[in-house]
């Protein structure tokens, strides 16, 4: 089975802190990517990354950046967090550019206060 | 951007019953996909049908695609206590691996 992992289930943040969520996922997927869910607006991308290095903007992407050093891991972070960006977040990986099937992570609810 | 829009928004049914929710979108799609979020969870995938087949099963799922219409349909049947859960529809385009999903559908099984 696939396993997507996040770093943190749950976090809270002090609004102008550096915050750094982390996924990894094991099973060799070239794509990997954040979304955030709130409710009433279902998930939203954030950033994807198609390869070690790569990475792509999503949907929302201001006030993000992410990093992929390693092919199992994609990590985001929030460079100075804010209120607006309290949330829940989800890591997903799918195997390939041709696979659209998505695996997804736990989840972090992230709190900025 | 968000391209899906689930239909209802919520629902609650006796247990046995069949719930069927649908997935409208905007665009033309390559797939159409279908996730469950348990409470506070990942999103899981349930089924896929590709833009060209009109009706798929997999055990109590029943899935439906008109591409006409622009819509799909998810028919849970028999539905269980542990079907309680929100379901999403997410779409995709030709050489675009990146998913559009809806608002979704929270559905409630009462004992």
């Amino acid at each position: 089975d696939v396993k997507v992992t996040q770093s943190s289930r749950y976090l809270v943040k002090r609004t102008g802190e550096k915050v750094f969520l982390e996924c990894v996922q094991d099973m060799d997927h070239e794509n990997m990517f954040w979304y955030r869910q709130d409710p009433g607006l279902g998930l939203r991308l954030i950033y994807f990354s198609y390869d070690v290095k790569m990475k792509e903007k999503g949907d929302i992407p201001e006030g993000y950046s992410v990093s992929r050093e390693k092919k199992e891991r994609f990590s985001l972070i929030l460079e100075s967090a804010s209120t607006n960006q309290t949330s829940m977040y989800l890591c997903a990986s799918s195997l390939s550019q041709s696979s659209y099937e998505q695996y997804f992570g736990p989840g972090t609810r992230l709190t900025v206060t | 951007s968000q391209q899906g829009e689930e239909d209802p928004q919520a629902l609650s049914i006796q247990e046995g019953e069949n719930a069927t929710m649908n997935c409208s979108y905007k665009t033309s799609i390559n797939n159409l996909q279908w996730y469950r979020q348990n409470s506070g969870r990942g999103l899981v995938h349930l089924i896929l049908i590709r833009s060209n087949e009109r009706e798929k099963h997999s055990g109590r799922l029943r899935v439906t695609l008109d591409t006409s219409k622009k819509s799909s349909s998810l028919l849970i049947t028999a539905s269980r206590a542990a079907d309680t859960a929100s379901y999403f529809c997410a779409t995709d385009h030709r050489y675009d691996y990146k998913l559009s999903f809806g608002a979704g559908t929270t559905v409630t099984v009462r004992a």
